[in-house]
C-alpha cells in the first residue's frame, strides 16, 4: 500500500528566508508525486507534480521540488517565503487513480 | 470558470443527530471525490464518483456514512447517526476525468463540530 510521511508537524522560518519541506513515500512502483498547499478555510491548491522524467520539478508560486528515488524522498523547496506563503503543506502519492496524503505540515512565517 | 461549492461551510450537531453536506462540481467535470479532513492528518478519500457511479468507497463507513451523486452533476454526503469522531471538514473535490493525469479542483470544505 502506498503511504507519506512528512517528518515535520510544523516549521516557522523569517520572511525572506528558504524553506525545505520533507517528505518520504513508500510505494513498489514509479510513484506520481504531489504537493498542495491549503490556506486556512480553503480547500487545497495544487503546486507541482511529478510523474516521469526530469527528477526536478517547477510549480506555481515559486515552488520546485526534487524527487530523489534512492531516499524515498520528495522534498519541496523555496529560496525566499513570503508571508503570504504561511499555509499547511500537504504531500501525497498516487497510483492510476488514488491519491493518499501526508499529515501535513504547519509553515509560520515570521516578520 | 467556477470552482467546487460546497455547503454549508459550517455546522455543528450533537452526536446520534443527522447531517448533509452539498457539493456542485465544476461543470463538465465527471468525476467527483469525498474527502475527510481530521485535524492534525491529511484529507483521506471516503468516496469517489465517476459520473453518478461508485468507483471507490472502500474507506467509506457503511453503517452511518452515504453519498449520493444523483444525474452525475451534484453530490450530498450524509451521516446518520454522527459520533464525536466524525468532527472534521469534509472536502469535495472534482476532475475531469479518473485518473492521476486529471488534476483535482478542491472545495473550501465543511467543517463539522460534533458536539
Amino acid at each position: 500500500a502506498q503511504s507519506v510521511t512528512q517528518p515535520d508537524i510544523h516549521i516557522t522560518v523569517s520572511e525572506g528566508a528558504s524553506l525545505e519541506l520533507r517528505c518520504n513515500y513508500s510505494y513498489g512502483a514509479t510513484p506520481y508525486l504531489f504537493w498542495y498547499v491549503q490556506s486556512p478555510g480553503q480547500g487545497l491548491q495544487l503546486l507541482l507534480k511529478y510523474f516521469s522524467g526530469d527528477t526536478l520539478v517547477q510549480g506555481i508560486k515559486g515552488f520546485e521540488a526534487e524527487f530523489k528515488r534512492s531516499q524515498s524522498s520528495f522534498n519541496l523547496r523555496k529560496p525566499s517565503v513570503h508571508w503570504s506563503d504561511a499555509a499547511e503543506y500537504f504531500c501525497a502519492v498516487g497510483d492510476d487513480y488514488k491519491l493518499s496524503f501526508g499529515a501535513g505540515t504547519t509553515v509560520t512565517v515570521r516578520a | 470558470e467556477a470552482g467546487v461549492a460546497q455547503s454549508p461551510r459550517y455546522k455543528i450537531i450533537e452526536k446520534r443527530q443527522s447531517v448533509a453536506f452539498w457539493c456542485n462540481p465544476i461543470s463538465g467535470h465527471a468525476t467527483l471525490y469525498w474527502y475527510q479532513q481530521i485535524l492534525g492528518q491529511g484529507p483521506k478519500l471516503l468516496i469517489q464518483f465517476q459520473n453518478n457511479g461508485v468507483v471507490d468507497d472502500s474507506q467509506l463507513p457503511k453503517d452511518r456514512f452515504s453519498a449520493e451523486r444523483l444525474k452525475g452533476v451534484d453530490s450530498t454526503l450524509k451521516i446518520q447517526p454522527a459520533k464525536l469522531e466524525d468532527s472534521a471538514v469534509y472536502l469535495c473535490a472534482s476532475s475531469l476525468e479518473t485518473g492521476i493525469n486529471s488534476p483535482l479542483h478542491f472545495g473550501n470544505g465543511t467543517r463539522l463540530t460534533v458536539t
